[in-house]
């Protein structure tokens, strides 16, 4: 079970927008930033958000994310083919000391 | 361009050890750390820890205290995860991924290294 909480699945069809979210608690999301990866099919993640908000050079401005108090959400506008991919948030637990990660979100486009 | 690659595919008993390489380039090593994240078979991602390639110092993962082992060696640019008393849950891919802090985000990450623990 994971300690972040997500969604296992999100659909669109091209073009549309999709939100995936993400909850946690006060010792990670709710004090921490919360991070944003996306795994294409047989590939490793890749780092999509960072700081909640903000976004490497590189990842489209279809990408984008927020965080609200103990939860954060990701968005993705303009649906594409190429987004069809695992997403997963993550944060760092003062409790544990450690990285925990969401559970991860497979998003199908239609 | 920053780039980890990491060693090959393994097969390991249960109870044995294994030690994956992760050999990082395109940047300064020792400005950097280095963290593990396992990924079983059809399942999420977990942490098991990060190593300072400035001075060897480590956090590991609370569940995997004990049983994981890092190490970098600085004269080759390669960081080590050795994992003991191997069991089937072990069974996972592998990745090591560039950190400047273990508060830091993970960016870029390795290729995966698929190990599998038989019985």
């Amino acid at each position: 079970q994971s300690v972040l909480t997500q969604p296992p699945s999100a659909s669109g069809t091209p073009g549309q927008r999709v939100t995936i979210s993400c909850s946690g608690s006060s010792s990670n999301i709710g004090n921490n930033y919360v991070y944003w990866y996306q795994q294409l099919p047989g590939t490793a993640p890749k780092l999509l958000i960072y700081r909640n908000n903000q976004r490497p050079s590189g990842v489209p401005d279809r990408f984008s994310g927020s965080k609200s108090g103990t939860s954060a959400s990701l968005a993705i506008s303009g649906l594409r083919s190429e987004d069809e991919a695992d997403y997963y948030c993550a944060a760092w637990d003062d409790i544990l000391s450690g990285w925990v990660f969401g559970g991860g979100t497979k998003v199908t486009v239609l | 361009q920053v780039q980890l690659v990491q060693s090959g595919a393994e097969v390991k008993k249960a109870g044995a050890s294994v030690k994956v390489s992760c050999k990082a380039s395109g940047y300064t090593f020792t400005s950097y750390g280095i963290s593990w994240v396992r990924q079983a078979p059809g399942q999420g991602l977990e942490w098991m820890g990060w190593i300072s390639a400035y001075n060897g110092n480590t956090i590991y993962a609370q569940k995997l205290q004990g049983r994981v082992t890092m190490t970098t060696d600085t004269s080759t640019t390669t960081a080590y995860m050795e994992v003991r008393s191997l069991r089937s849950d072990d069974t996972a891919v592998y990745y090591c991924a560039r950190g400047t802090t273990v508060h830091h985000w993970f960016d870029p990450w390795g290729q995966g290294t698929l190990v599998t623990v038989s019985s």
